[in-house]
């Protein structure tokens, strides 16, 4: 099945930027989420996005962090002011039709310095 | 809630030999549960996925795991290494509301 694609594939800025990551579905899906790999350590659910509307959250997900769809097609996030921690690989995923599985995109590595 | 648990982050076997990447769950309902590859800077593949039925599943690349439910495990094998197969495998669980839960993963080292 085809997965999604990320924009940019990697981003750098400094600590206290706010940077935007995009996630662009290849075809049209309701259910999407966001997950994060810091460097090294396992991948990391963020949020999940459900039909316009965040349906779930982790303790990583805080006020920095916002999800949208302003079109309709891309799908966003968003961190407010950059902190060193947030340096990581930030996956975007989509669900498969009527099942369980997630097709995960390449992925953004965001650097922050 | 739901976890999972890899035993050893490195696993290295030779070219042809058998693959073996171990996984144990944990979860308070019935799992769906999942193996993930992740190739040198690219993102997640799935490999194969368990969500009801037949116990032992295939996926890609040669690659089958079987689910346990009296071991709470869901190992991953392989017959044949392959140079290619070198990459780093997580196994993985689904949550409520679908969210997945993943393993630390285990980096697969294939030797000629």
């Amino acid at each position: 099945e085809p997965e999604v694609t990320q924009t940019p594939s990697h981003q750098v800025t400094q600590m206290g930027q706010e940077v935007i990551l995009r996630c662009v579905p290849i075809s049209n899906h309701l259910y999407f989420y966001w997950y994060r790999q810091i460097l090294g350590q396992k991948v990391e659910f963020l949020v999940s996005f459900y039909n316009n509307e965040i349906s779930e959250k982790s303790e990583i997900f805080d006020d920095q962090f916002s999800v949208e769809r302003p079109d309709g097609s891309n799908f966003t996030l968003k961190i407010r002011s950059t902190k060193l921690e947030d340096s990581a690989m930030y996956f975007c995923a989509r669900k498969g039709a009527g099942s369980y599985e997630q097709y995960f995109g390449p992925g953004t590595r965001l650097t922050v310095t | 809630a739901q976890s999972v648990t890899q035993l050893g982050s490195h696993v290295s076997v030779s070219e042809g030999a058998l693959v073996l990447l171990r996984c144990n769950y944990s979860s308070s309902v019935p799992p769906y549960l999942f193996w993930y590859v992740q190739y040198p800077n690219q993102g997640l593949q799935l490999l194969l996925k368990y969500t009801t039925g037949a116990t032992l599943v295939k996926g890609i690349n040669g690659f089958e795991a079987e689910f346990k439910k009296s071991e709470t495990s869901f190992h991953l094998t392989k017959p044949s290494a392959h140079m290619s197969d070198a990459a780093e495998y997580f196994c993985a669980v689904s949550a409520e509301n679908d969210k997945i839960i993943f393993g630390k993963g285990t980096r697969l080292h294939i030797l000629p």
